[in-house]
This record gives structure tokens, sequence and C-alpha cells, in this order.
């Protein structure tokens, strides 16, 4: 069966400092992977997409690094600010039906002044 | 900029109710997508569609219905509105084929009374 699981499930640090979130998955064949930034209440938005030949993809403060060899993956945050609180949730991709995706069940990050 | 909108924020339905979720889209997208989001379960595939009049189900179809009558705009039907359809309903588009980068609406906030 096909997993994304995502660690830690919370995480609370102080402004400024960097962080690192985790995603290992067992999805297979694989396509791609996608970590996206999902603001309370609102949608999720896309931080960053990464194909099987690509190993790191940075989108501002966040980079976003895959090794498909052993099906994980990590975003980092650097220099963290307010406005990161948020839940990160990654999605990856595989097969040839558009609609088959896995989500993790997502990191909580919350960012103290 | 991609715009996915949804045609409610917040919808407040008694038991037993026709709802209809709308979402639109203006990126000529094939792809549209339709998920539930529920504390602790993450983002569920309620139904997908990859062209106009096609529609694939997701991973909880149940109780849920869809059409796909013109490329920009896909609708979610709940033939007869349920406590336990109470949730976060999110809309996305992205464009044809596998794993490509989905962009969501804003989400609708159902509450079945």
């Amino acid at each position: 069966k096909n997993q994304v699981e995502q660690s830690p499930q919370s995480l609370i640090i102080l402004e400024g400092k960097n962080c690192t979130l985790q995603c290992n998955y067992t999805v297979s064949p694989f396509s791609n992977l996608r970590w996206y930034k999902q603001d309370t209440g609102r949608g999720p938005v896309s931080l960053t997409i990464m194909t099987f030949s690509e190993n790191t993809k940075s989108n501002g403060r966040y980079t976003a690094t895959l090794d498909a060899d052993t099906k994980q993956s990590s975003l980092h945050i650097t220099a963290s600010q307010l406005s990161d609180s948020a839940s990160y949730i990654c999605v990856v991709s595989g097969g040839t039906n558009a609609g088959k995706s896995t989500f993790g069940d997502g990191t909580t990050l919350t960012v103290k002044p | 900029d991609v715009k996915v909108t949804q045609s409610s924020r917040y919808l407040v339905k008694r038991t037993g109710e026709k709802v209809f979720l709308e979402c639109v889209q203006d990126m000529d997208h094939e792809n549209m997508f339709w998920y539930r989001q529920d504390p602790g379960l993450g983002l569920r595939l309620i139904y997908f569609s990859y062209d106009v009049k096609m529609k694939e189900k997701g991973d909880i179809p149940e109780g849920y219905s869809v059409s796909r009558e013109k490329k920009e705009r896909f609708s979610l039907i709940l033939e007869s509105a349920s406590t336990n359809q109470t949730s976060m309903y999110l809309c996305a588009s992205s464009p044809g084929g596998v794993g490509q980068n989905s962009f969501f609406g804003q989400g609708t906030r159902l509450t079945v009374v």
C-alpha cells in the first residue's frame, strides 16, 4: 500500500531558528514529490516539486531534498519567521493515473517570537 | 497566476439537503480534483476529472457525485447531506498528465447540522 509518513507531527521553534521536516514514502512507481504549505483555514500552496533525478530544490528560505534510493525527503526552513507557522504537507505521485497522489498527514509548525 | 476559486468559504446546511460546491479555474487545466480534509486524516481524494464529462472515483466517493460540463468548472454534489460530511472541502486543478503540480482553492468549510 502506498504511504507517505511525515515527522514530526508538530514542532515549535523560536523565530529566527532553522528546522527540518521529514517525509518518508513507500509510493511506487514514483513520479514526483511535492511540498505544500497550508495556512490555517486556507488551501495548500505549492513550495517545491522534485522529480526522480532532482535531489534538491530551493524556494527562498525553503529547501527540499530528495533521496529516491531511501525514499526520503526533507524540507529545511532557514531563519524562520512568524509567517512560517502553518501545516506542511508532503505529496508523492506515481503511476499513470493523475488521481493517484498520496498525501502525508502534514507537520504543524509553530514559530514563536 | 493560476486561480482556483471555490464558490463559498463557509456553508451551513441541514441534514438531508442537497448541497452543491462549485469550483472554477482559469488556467485551462485538464485535471480537477475534490478533496476533503479532516483533522488527523489529511487530504483524501473524493473524485477527480481529467477531461470534460470524464470523472473517476477517488478514495472516498460514497455519498458524493460530481459534474464537469465545462473545462473550467468542477462541481461536487452531496445528494443528501449528513453530519459526517461536515468537513473542509478543497478543490484543486493541474495540467494534464500525471504528477503535475496542483493548485488549490481556498477551501469551503461545510457544516451539516
